[in-house]
């Protein structure tokens, strides 16, 4: 049974540039959400997917935009990467509204 | 705003030695706190979780406790090990609009010396 993947594990991008992320959920979840975690910070919460919409929002920018497909896995897409946008992008999958997340492994974006 | 602080922000220790680790939130409303490890470049998992009306969960070494008057939780962690090298992260779950959604503190970092 795999658990949570993203891909790619690990990004350079340069400023102004856009990138997408991708996750794919534990088997049998249905909801995707999606942190950011600067270094020696906590995860912020970015938004949540679940049938295919977006269900809640974190404070981030409308740079930040997601999508979810029919098989339940998600893509993260930021427009115009800033330096600030380096950092571990966290993708964490549930079934419905339960509490329990799991995590993925994470893709390390850096923006130079 | 809902808010999760966490302290020390780091701790050194020697192996076998005993720790604790801090959690003061401001979340509401209230559903559940969490507890995960978190290793250098990974994904957090998680090592407890307690509702309300728990005030301990143990999970091996790891025993968390909770005090939902004063917004208070706790980590202990018994006889330390090398592989106890990571960041410890609080988290607060709420409810709203039928959505669960997490609030996460910056996490206490641990460093284990032989």
């Amino acid at each position: 049974d795999a658990g949570v993947t993203q891909s790619p594990t690990h990004l350079i991008k340069t400023r102004g540039q856009q990138v997408t992320l991708r996750c794919s959920p534990k088997s049998g979840h249905d909801t995707v959400s999606w942190y950011q975690q600067a270094l020696g910070q906590g995860p912020q919460f970015i938004f949540q997917y679940y049938e295919e919409e977006e269900r809640q929002r974190g404070n981030f920018p409308d740079r930040f935009s997601g999508h979810q497909f029919p098989n339940y896995s998600s893509e993260l897409n930021v427009n115009a990467l800033l330096l600030g946008d380096s950092a571990l992008y966290l993708c964490a999958s549930s079934l419905g509204s339960t509490e329990t997340q799991y995590f993925g492994p994470g893709t390390r974006l850096l923006v130079l | 705003k809902n808010q999760v602080e966490q302290s020390p922000q780091s701790l050194i220790i020697l192996e076998g030695k005993n720790c604790t680790l801090q959690c003061n939130y401001t979340v509401s409303p209230f559903s559940n706190l969490r507890w995960y490890k978190q290793d250098t470049g990974r994904g957090p998992v998680s090592l407890t979780i307690m509702t309300f009306s728990e005030n301990t969960k143990s999970n091996g070494r790891y025993t968390a406790t909770l005090d939902a008057d004063t917004k208070q939780s706790s980590l202990h962690i018994t006889a330390s090990q090398l592989s106890d090298s990571a960041s410890y992260i609080c988290v607060v779950g709420s409810r709203t609009g039928g959505s669960y959604i997490p609030t996460f503190g910056r996490g206490t970092s641990l460093i284990v010396h032989p």
